[in-house]
């Protein structure tokens, strides 16, 4: 069975520092792996998504992910982060040779930004 | 409209009452996903459809909770009984295929009282 960690519940960070928020995942199988984004109030967004090819994901505003297959990792990354960031993060994962397969989430990581 | 809608976006229910949560996907989308989210936690899966077939429903948490989607477009999740602990948010999400982006509704929050 498939399962995501996100090992930090909650990030913060100064605004225009970078940050990273990590995950990890577990799987027998070659993954789709994904990161949702929702912001106060709001329902959850696709912030970026890992297919095939390139490991190195770019996404929306300014987010990228390096998928890890030897780590099962696919950290997020932000080089400088804005007051508007402030969200929380999932990461999420399914099965890439399933024709039925559900996508699991992580519990998240509520990044916050500080003036 | 564009987006998926959900209604109600708000519900109390009596514990022991049953609910009813609708769901309206992205025209043309072919998967539907139910999840429910807890205060603080990451959506938890319930059930995917493809089309009207109902192709998992392992995360469904007990027989009182029950998903359809007749005829590929609209989905109802029912849940009977209503208990404390159904208490969440449901959260429905429509993609055009299983890589595709997951577009997600706003939410039903089921307060059970």
């Amino acid at each position: 069975a498939q399962s995501v960690t996100q090992l930090d519940s909650q990030v913060p960070v100064f605004e225009e520092a970078p940050v990273e928020l990590r995950c990890n995942y577990s799987s027998s199988v070659s993954v789709y792996l994904f990161w949702y984004v929702q912001y106060p109030n709001q329902g959850l967004q696709l912030l970026l998504k890992y297919l095939s090819g390139s490991t190195l994901v770019k996404g929306i505003n300014g987010f990228e992910a390096e998928f890890n297959k030897s780590q099962t990792s696919f950290h997020l990354r932000k080089p400088s982060v804005h007051i508007s960031d402030t969200a929380e993060y999932f990461c999420a994962v399914s099965d890439r040779d399933s024709s039925a397969s559900k996508i699991i989430f992580g519990s998240g990581t509520r990044l916050s930004i500080r003036p | 409209g564009a987006g998926v809608s959900q209604s109600p976006r708000y519900k109390v229910a009596k514990r022991g009452q049953d609910v009813a949560l609708r769901c309206d996907p992205i025209s043309g989308h072919v998967s539907l996903f139910w999840y429910q989210q807890a205060l603080g936690q990451g959506p938890e899966f319930l059930t995917y459809f493809q089309n009207e077939a109902q192709l998992d429903k392992s995360g469904l948490p007990s027989d009182r909770f029950f998903a359809e989607r007749p005829e590929g477009s609209v989905s109802t999740l029912k849940i009977q009984r209503t208990q404390q602990e159904d208490s969440a948010v449901y959260l429905c999400a429509s993609s055009l295929g299983r890589s595709g982006e997951l577009f997600f509704g706003e939410g039903s929050r089921l307060t059970v009282l």
